[in-house]
């Protein structure tokens, strides 16, 4: 079993809505999570992380973390165009290094 | 956040040589790790980069194939040896933690290597 596991989609929205993205994870000893988006041709960059359970909100996005679900979910609002991107969620297992889900591939269309 | 500078940020190399990545940390960094992204895939991490010690290998990475130095806090190299074209894939240096204690990592803009 993956230890972080994410639909591959592509998750379609049109502009405007709210893109929701899910990930779960299967070592209860992670406490630290992070979503990172990842352009096309670029490296990771770090858009939320969350470390206790509830919502943690920035500007138009909010993530969730449910440790008893082991879940955690990443809402973007009011969607872009720009938007458009893979999401990784990246859980910290307690190696000092993340593990890092296959990723969500959205599409925000116009 | 830190910044990295990697290289090369790309190469195209023949199968059986080997090739060298770079990575310089602007400031003095604790943890730095590598992790390769293959093609359509995420994140996997190869290993972690030691300062002063032997780099300690993941599940499926030893350290014939990816030698690592560590020779300061600031820098690294990665060395994807006597390649072939399965070795084809993005390199990815990276460091952790930030000023609240917190295992964020940043990453380099990555090395894309292709073996023909």
């Amino acid at each position: 079993q993956k230890e972080v596991e994410q639909n591959s989609g592509p998750l379609s929205v049109p502009e405007g809505a709210i893109a929701s993205l899910n990930c779960t994870y299967s070592d209860r000893v992670s406490q630290s999570f992070f979503w990172y988006r990842q352009y096309s041709g670029k490296s990771p960059e770090l858009i939320m992380s969350i470390y206790s359970n509830g919502d943690k909100e920035d500007g138009r996005f909010t993530a969730q973390l449910n440790k008893a679900s082991q879940y955690v979910s990443l809402l973007i609002r009011d969607s872009q165009p720009s938007d458009s991107a893979t999401y990784l969620c990246a859980a910290d297992t307690g190696r000092r290094a993340l593990t890092f889900g296959s990723g969500t591939r959205l599409q925000v269309q116009p | 956040s830190a910044v990295i500078s990697q290289k090369p940020s790309r190469d195209i190399c023949q199968r059986g040589t080997s090739l060298t990545i770079q990575c310089q940390v602007d400031s003095q960094v604790t943890m730095m790790f590598w992790y390769r992204q293959q093609p359509g895939q995420s994140l996997t991490l190869i290993a972690t980069a030691n300062q002063g010690s032997e780099a300690t290998y993941e599940s499926g990475f030893v350290i014939d194939k990816f030698p690592i130095s560590r020779p300061n806090l600031t820098f690294s190299t990665l060395t994807v040896s006597n390649m072939s074209p399965e070795d084809s894939s993005i390199y990815l240096c990276s460091v952790g933690g930030d000023s609240s204690g917190a295992n964020v990592l940043t990453f380099g803009a990555g090395s894309r290597l292709t073996v023909l």
